[in-house]
């Protein structure tokens, strides 16, 4: 069984740039969330698809968005990229919407952007 | 929103057990424990959760405190890959499957 991969690993963007970061989650998990994480913090939760629909969203502006596919993977899209966006992005897959507040999240390596 | 304290860092020896504090003095009745690592240059790993009895599994016992205000995550044997940060989160069966991570604590593991 694979587990949670993302990609690209690395990439440099500039201010007002655009980005979309990949997730592939695990198989039979149809729940993705994604989650930010600046140097020396810990993650901050961005939102969650669940069967393709977003159902739950953290504090972030509306130029964070995202898809889930039906294979469930998904992307995460950033656009006017800022400086602050630099941080590590990481995906987190769950098998199930309903249960998955009770259970375990498996998190892949993420995506590592910097913003110039 | 419920939130947790944790040390900001720890220090324990090779092979001796480490017990890692969290108070979470606003719990809800919903809110599950959850504690997760993360090794250098990696994604955060799942570790261990529970409601209100202590948990064991392979990797860490978790012991919770009768009234739910604070628990301790117990690694038997620390050994130097436990190096990590250790976050403990409290999730809201009822709500939004958001995890709300703290900055956790750094445990370094000495030879």
């Amino acid at each position: 069984e694979t587990g949670v991969t993302q990609s690209p690993t690395h990439l440099i963007k500039t201010r007002g740039q655009q980005v979309t970061l990949r997730c592939s989650s695990q198989s039979g998990h149809n729940t993705v969330s994604w989650y930010q994480q600046a140097l020396g913090q810990g993650p901050q939760f961005i939102f969650q698809y669940y069967r393709e629909e977003e159902n739950g969203r953290g504090n972030f502006p509306p130029r964070f968005s995202g898809l889930q596919f039906p294979n469930y993977s998904s992307e995460l899209n950033v656009n006017a990229l800022e400086l602050d966006d630099s941080a590590l992005y990481l995906c987190a897959s769950s098998p199930s919407g309903l249960s998955a507040n009770t259970g375990e999240l498996f998190f892949g390596e993420g995506s590592r952007l910097t913003v110039l | 929103d419920a939130k947790t304290t944790q040390p900001n860092s720890m220090e324990s020896n090779e092979e001796e057990p480490v017990h890692l504090p969290c108070n979470h003095s606003t719990i809800s009745g919903t809110d599950y424990i959850h504690w997760y690592r993360q090794l250098p240059s990696q994604g955060p790993e799942y570790v261990i959760h529970g409601l209100t009895s202590n948990v064991n599994n392979r990797m860490a016992s978790l012991a919770i405190a009768e009234d739910r205000k604070s628990s301790t995550l117990i690694l038997h044997r620390a050994t130097l890959r436990d190096a990590a940060v250790y976050y403990c989160i409290l999730r809201d069966s009822q709500g939004n499957n958001d995890m709300r991570f703290g900055a956790g604590t750094r445990l370094t593991v000495k030879p």
